[in-house]
């Protein structure tokens, strides 16, 4: 079993339509978790972390269950913009100590 | 503020060649890591740094990869003789701790083919 899955995708959907990613991880001791967003031959860029308690930023929600090791990422109101590669991460570090593991990427296609 | 540096950009040899790429961190960061990102997948970390130790290089292959950070500020990664399997872009990141909840900040990569 990989230590963070995603599903590949692509996702095509049309601008304002709400989309979901998943993400699921192997470690049940990891604390911290990550959305991360590359585009097309860049370098990716934290996106926004996942509390426990879920955290919104503007049109993008994200979401932890730990009792079933999942991660979620909500995006509404879609934008040309956000074509990109949403990378799920997973920091399996010991205690204080930051170790990144990157599932494989979900690509997002938005069109007209 | 200036970002992550990483030279060169692209870089194209045969296999069994050698090569080697240079990162410049954010300045004042300490800690500094290399990842190995392959098409279609996320990145993998090769070898973290904190100052000029390494903290963990457990997914470094040994027998053909090398990293240094002498300084404490910039590193050099090689990989000394180079397979097809090599090819991938190599990202290069800092943070300025090690440290839960210290954002790890990328380079632009070096995309390197190997023939």
């Amino acid at each position: 079993r990989k230590e963070v899955e995603q599903d590949p995708g692509p996702f095509n959907v049309p601008e304002g339509a709400t989309v979901a990613f998943n993400c699921t991880y192997s470690n049940s001791a990891s604390q911290s978790f990550f959305w991360y967003r590359q585009d097309c031959r860049k370098e990716p860029k934290l996106l926004m972390s996942v509390y426990s308690s879920g955290n919104e930023d503007g049109r993008f929600t994200a979401q932890l269950n730990r009792a079933s090791q999942y991660i979620s990422l909500l995006i509404r109101d879609s934008k040309l913009s956000d074509s990109a590669t949403y990378l799920c991460v997973v920091n399996m570090g010991e205690t204080g100590f930051q170790k990144l593991v990157f599932g494989t990427g979900t690509r997002l296609l938005v069109s007209p | 503020e200036a970002g992550v540096a990483q030279s060169p950009r692209y870089k194209i040899i045969e296999k069994r060649q050698s090569v080697a790429f240079w990162c410049n961190p954010i300045s004042g960061h300490a800690t500094l890591y290399w990842y190995q990102q392959i098409l279609g997948q996320g990145p993998k970390l090769l070898i973290q740094f904190q100052n000029n130790g390494v903290v963990d290089d457990s997914q470094l292959p040994k027998d053909r990869f090398s990293a240094e950070r002498l300084k404490g500020v910039d590193s050099t990664l090689k990989i000394q003789p180079a397979k097809l399997e090599d090819s991938a872009v190599y990202l290069c990141a800092s943070s300025f701790l090690g440290g839960e909840g210290n954002e790890q900040f990328f380079g632009p990569g070096t995309r390197l083919t190997v023939l």
